[in-house]
């Protein structure tokens, strides 16, 4: 079956600019979550969504960050005013179940560069 | 306050030979492992996982190694194949908390194997 999908693959955005990226998770899948790569770094925790419950959001770095989940499956994430610290590769991830021990299966991520 | 770390970022072997891949972790609290591979352009990909009550989990050619006294972790590729090459991350997860879905990610190992 299909994987998870993300779009765009590539973004390139002036500073200051706002930014959308999407993620189609599995089929299925009840837990969606974000992630962010920064050059070097490991992958940084950003945002998780189970269900109809409320989203845990601990990881956002900013107020400028924000997403939200339509219908229990697609899922955008907004970066408002970005700075060049926002580049990275943001990766969604879903998995059946929202616990530790269900496997997350990653989508390819989109390459975000803030000129 | 990095509480996954992979200290080294990369490592070369030898077709053939074994390649270790280790992992420290610094939260007492964590009892589920992860490791998950990354080729370029593509998102993290589940490999083998162990829980605290193991010592060890073996799938085909990957098995991991859990101390949890030293509080480290190892992943063994035995033999290790040209196609292995990919970047090897370590995660971990506190399955008992209210936020277990959460991972924590090291930076990562780049695996060279050269033919």
């Amino acid at each position: 079956g299909a994987g998870v999908s993300q779009s765009p693959s590539n973004k390139v955005t002036e500073k200051g600019k706002d930014v959308e990226l999407r993620c189609d998770p599995i089929s299925g899948h009840t837990a969606l979550y974000w992630y962010r790569q920064s050059l070097g770094q490991g992958l940084e925790f950003l945002i998780y969504f189970q269900g109809n419950s409320a989203p845990d959001k601990s990881g956002l770095p900013s107020d400028r960050f924000s997403a939200e989940r339509t219908g229990g499956s697609v899922s955008t994430l907004t970066i408002q005013r970005t700075q060049q610290e926002d580049s990275a590769v943001y990766l969604c991830a879903s998995s059946f179940t929202g616990t530790g021990t269900s496997e997350q299966y990653f989508g390819p991520g989109t390459r975000l560069t803030v000129t | 306050d990095q509480q996954v770390k992979q200290n080294s970022p990369s490592l070369s072997v030898q077709e053939g030979r074994i390649s270790i891949l280790n992992c420290d972790y610094t939260n007492s609290m964590f009892d589920y492992f992860l490791w998950y591979k990354k080729y370029p352009a593509e998102g993290p990909t589940f490999l083998i996982s162990i829980s605290s009550i193991k010592d060890k989990n073996e799938d085909g050619r990957f098995t991991v190694f859990l101390n949890k006294s030293a509080k480290h972790l190892s992943l063994h590729i035995v033999p290790s194949q040209p196609g292995d090459s990919a970047v090897y991350f370590c995660a971990a997860s506190a399955r008992f908390f209210r936020s277990n879905y959460k991972l924590t990610f090291g930076k990562g190992t780049l695996l060279t194997v050269n033919p």
